[in-house]
């Protein structure tokens, strides 16, 4: 299986909204990365996490909170968005030990709506 | 800081024509290079990767990349051009930062194939 799952495929919130995306992947990657990618843009790294402990923030916004309950397991809870939010945010995993570079799996994506 | 420029954000390329994609990096070191491929409304997919084992690198769907240090390039070709390899392309680079790999990725092109 080198699928990444991610739920829902589309969300629409209001700005005093609170919502959570989901990523699982069963392919036994400790790394886990959470991106936004705008419309005609490059995917923008968000965190990243090793090991189920949060090793790297991009400097995101408070109201972005992600969380990692297990290794298969990656959530990005969303509070109080501005529209400027809207995108599509990926999740990818990968492995993390052993000789890299580390091929990150992307899942489809889920495209959030601000209103 | 290691990056990757993308140069042409738009290439059209008749059905069985050449594609080359181009990629240049900037990198005190040998770098770790990727290609992916979006296709819309989808998540990323790796074409192929350069770690430096060979310079001439074969990926998925019959594209191929050549990695040139005197150029500090990577570009992205296929032989001949089908219909179904319209989608957005991207080349990465990636760089250890923490004890974690990060992807940097370039602004991406628009590969259009005309029938």
């Amino acid at each position: 299986d080198t699928e990444v799952t991610q739920t829902p495929k589309h969300l629409v919130m209001g700005m005093t909204n609170k919502k959570s995306l989901k990523c699982e992947q069963h392919m036994g990657h400790r790394a886990m990365y959470w991106y936004k990618q705008k419309a005609k843009k490059p995917p923008e790294l968000m965190f990243v996490y090793s090991y189920e402990k949060l090793s790297i923030n991009e400097s995101v916004p408070s109201r972005f909170s992600p969380e990692c309950p297990n290794s298969s397991l990656l959530n990005l809870h969303l509070h109080a968005l501005q529209p400027e939010d809207s995108a599509l945010y990926l999740c990818a995993s990968s492995y993390n030990t052993g000789t890299p570079p580390y091929e990150q799996y992307f899942g489809p994506g889920t495209r959030l709506t601000v209103t | 800081a290691q990056s990757v420029t993308q140069l042409g954000s738009h290439v059209s390329v008749s059905e069985g024509a050449l594609v080359l994609l181009r990629c240049n990096y900037s990198s005190s070191v040998p770098p770790y290079l990727f290609w992916y491929v979006q296709y819309p409304n989808q998540g990323l997919q790796l074409l192929l990767k350069y770690t430096s084992a060979a310079t001439l690198v074969k990926g998925i769907n019959g594209f191929e990349a050549e990695f040139k240090k005197s150029e500090t390039s990577f570009h992205l070709t296929k032989p001949s051009a089908h219909m179904s390899d319209a989608a957005e392309y991207f080349c990465a680079v990636s760089s250890s930062y923490f004890g974690n790999e990060k992807l940097t990725f370039g602004t991406g092109t628009r590969l259009t194939i005309i029938p």
